[in-house]
């Protein structure tokens, strides 16, 4: 168990729809971050948060959203849903925001588009 | 650019041996950090080992080993006296300029199965 809470585990939702991914990092990490997996594109960084603010932006899609929050969960906003956006959607944490801090995945959030 | 690079199809090794899995990489930043992450066919993203850009000794941990070549920049994981549940996919993952955004790209990652 990481320590890295995802909700929910699984979505199926509609095209054109709008759903909101939870994530709680594990106790002590200040940094977030939101990666997108799919067969085609694979690991895809999208957005990371450090202690509420935006630190670096990746693929992250304009119909796509994020925040931080006081208490340093973060939720991940995803608009206007096309099929494409079917995909496992993980969540990551780390103590600090430096190159040698391995990130601590959640279990991830599976979206499925229909 | 395609900045880590695994190439290898999918790999497979029989119970108790070892197995090495391969990742090259490219930057120009000379501080920069490599990392192994595991991921079963529940899904889950499990992180393994780390590697420094300036640490002089190459990293272990536990029954995973890391063969840095920095003149090369290869970062191979070696896997010694397989399991059964090693089976999984394995991704190499690169952070750069290590002192201030740890922001991690991976590549397409590596099958193994273990074979009893």
């Amino acid at each position: 168990d990481s320590g890295v809470t995802q909700t929910p585990k699984h979505l199926i939702t509609a095209t054109g729809q709008r759903v909101t991914l939870r994530c709680s990092p594990r106790s002590g990490d200040l940094s977030v971050y939101w990666y997108q997996q799919s067969l085609d594109q694979g690991l895809q960084f999208l957005i990371q948060y450090y202690n509420g603010e935006e630190r670096a932006k990746g693929n992250i899609l304009e119909r796509f959203s994020a925040q931080q929050f006081p208490d340093l969960h973060s939720e991940l906003n995803l608009s206007s849903l096309e099929l494409g956006d079917s995909a496992l959607y993980f969540c990551a944490s780390s103590v600090v925001d430096r190159g040698n801090s391995p990130l601590h995945f959640g279990n991830g959030t599976r979206l499925t588009v229909t | 650019a395609q900045k880590i690079t695994q190439t290898q199809p999918g790999m497979f090794v029989q119970e108790k041996e070892a197995v090495t899995l391969d990742c090259t990489y490219d930057t120009s930043d000379p501080s920069y950090g490599l990392f192994w992450y595991k991921q079963p066919s529940s899904g889950e993203m499990i992180f393994l080992i780390y590697q420094g850009s300036y640490d002089q000794q190459n990293a272990t941990e536990g029954r995973y080993s890391l063969n840095f070549q920095k003149a090369r920049k290869s970062a191979n994981l070696v896997i010694s006296a397989s399991q059964l549940g090693d089976s999984a996919m394995y991704f190499c993952a690169m952070s750069e300029d290590a002192g201030a955004n740890s922001k991690l790209t991976f590549g397409k990652g590596i099958t193994l199965s273990v074979r009893p």
